[in-house]
């Protein structure tokens, strides 16, 4: 069983870029979330599907954020217009009923640098 | 409020001690549930405990164990006979109430394993 799998691992863009990052779950997770982690903090939840349903998205996910889990497989994040401000690490995880709850496990995440 | 807190921003240990790394939380929910998560400088959040409050024992994953102090509202994590590579951020989160839909972080600690 491979784990969640994140590209690219790393992006380097310019302020007011457009730039989208692709999650792949765990093959038969229902559930996939999207995290945001700065420098010296834990993450920070953004937003999470059930199959393709966007069914909570935080208040840190402005405008410029949109997600998609088209077919509910793989999903993309997209931030439009980036700022320095976005620069961080975007973790997605996936997630299925099991005896630990509903347990998340992380890919090994995308690190973001707006210059 | 903090719902996590973790007191201990940075520890150092002498490799094969055990350590004990502190965490409390706060929540008026009744069914909850504590993760603990290991970040290496890699990036990647490895999932390494969970316990349901309402489990009874204290959860056990190898040389990982779970301090579950529900009226005190502490889930300490005990690592046995530490090893180097052990050496990484450690995060205590929660998941609130019956619905799987974000875990809220703390802001981790950093662990040293000295040679």
């Amino acid at each position: 069983d491979t784990g969640v799998s994140q590209n690219p691992r790393h992006k380097i863009t310019k302020r007011g870029q457009n730039v989208t990052f692709r999650c792949d779950p765990i093959s038969e997770h229902n559930r996939l979330y999207w995290y945001r982690q700065t420098l010296g903090q834990g993450p920070e939840f953004l937003t999470y599907f059930q199959n393709e349903a966007q069914l909570e998205k935080s208040r840190l996910l402005s405008d410029r954020f949109s997600a998609e889990r088209p077919k509910g497989s793989f999903s993309t994040l997209e931030i439009q217009r980036t700022e320095q401000g976005d620069s961080a690490m975007y973790l997605c995880a996936s997630s299925s009923a099991d005896r630990g709850g509903w347990t998340q496990y992380f890919g090994p995440g995308t690190r973001l640098l707006v210059l | 409020a903090q719902k996590i807190t973790q007191t201990q921003p940075g520890m150092f240990v002498q490799e094969k001690e055990a350590v004990t790394l502190d965490c409390t939380y706060d929540t008026s929910d009744q069914s909850y549930g504590l993760f603990w998560y290991k970040q290496p400088s890699s990036g990647e959040m490895i999932f390494l405990i969970y316990q349901g409050s309402y489990d009874e024992q204290n959860a056990t994953e190898g040389r990982y164990s779970l301090n579950f102090q529900k009226a005190r509202k502490s889930a300490n994590l005990v690592i046995s006979a530490s090893q180097l590579g052990d050496s990484a951020m450690y995060f205590c989160a929660m998941r609130e109430g019956i619905r799987d839909d974000k875990i809220i972080f703390g802001k981790g600690t950093r662990l040293h394993i000295l040679p």
